[in-house]
């Protein structure tokens, strides 16, 4: 089983600050890479797949790359909505997603 | 709109079966896609548990392939889960959702349900 970690798992950021989150796979993924946002009480929202393309009504201040075992998720010019915490999941063999990034007010 | 809303009980026993049904609304399951379960115990991340199609082709967690089944109702545009022998393990936030795919790869998730806390406790 491919095994997803991300760092770090905590991160303090100023609103209107940029932010660039990690996310590593054991073994190459491909670009089979999706990000998705949480906050307290909600189902997670997807963000990304396809490692980098947005999916609708995603602002353009979320962006994704990477390919084969790493990948970032950059936010840019942090807004309140986006303190949230973050995970990355991997499709190119069964599904298994990462243990998450908190992204929180500094 | 395309919605999902899970249902169920909150609460079953150590030993005994969880079962949970998905209702889909704002879309045809016998139309397509896949449809999943995935589930998330507190301050962990998310855990796929099995995806099924309205054909009959279900796919599951080779870690819990042996006690979960998965089926699906057309008529009532539902899909339900059942984990059997269930522990204080198996407590966590239950979610169904649609499962997307684009060629040659397996499933991310979108939407989702709102989800439900199964707790299992004598």
């Amino acid at each position: 089983e491919i095994v997803m970690t991300q760092s770090p798992p905590t991160l303090s950021v100023s609103p209107g600050g940029r932010v660039t989150l990690s996310c590593r796979a054991s073994q190459s993924v491909s670009s089979s890479l999706a990000w998705y946002q949480q906050k307290p009480g909600q189902p997670p929202r997807l963000l990304i797949y396809g490692a980098s393309t947005r999916t609708a009504g995603v602002p353009a201040r979320f962006s994704g790359g990477g390919s084969g075992t790493e990948f970032t998720l950059t936010i840019s010019g942090l807004q309140s909505e986006d303190f949230a915490v973050y995970f990355c999941q991997q499709y190119n063999s069964w599904p298994v997603f990462g243990p998450g990034t908190k992204v929180e007010i500094k | 709109q395309l919605r999902l809303q899970e249902s169920g009980p909150g609460l079953v026993k150590p030993s005994e079966t969880l079962s949970l049904t998905c209702t889909v609304s704002g879309y045809s399951i016998g139309s397509g896609y896949y449809w999943g379960w995935v589930r998330q115990s507190a301050g962990k991340g998310p855990e796929w548990i099995g995806s099924c199609y309205h054909a009959g082709n279900s796919y599951y967690n080779l870690a819990l392939q042996s006690r979960a089944v998965l089926s699906i109702d057309t008529s009532k545009n539902q899909f339900s889960l059942k984990l059997s022998f269930v522990t204080a393990a198996d407590t966590a936030v239950y979610y169904c959702a649609r499962s997307r795919s684009s060629d040659n790869t397996l499933w991310w998730f979108d939407p989702w349900g709102q989800g439900t806390l199964v707790t299992v406790s004598s």
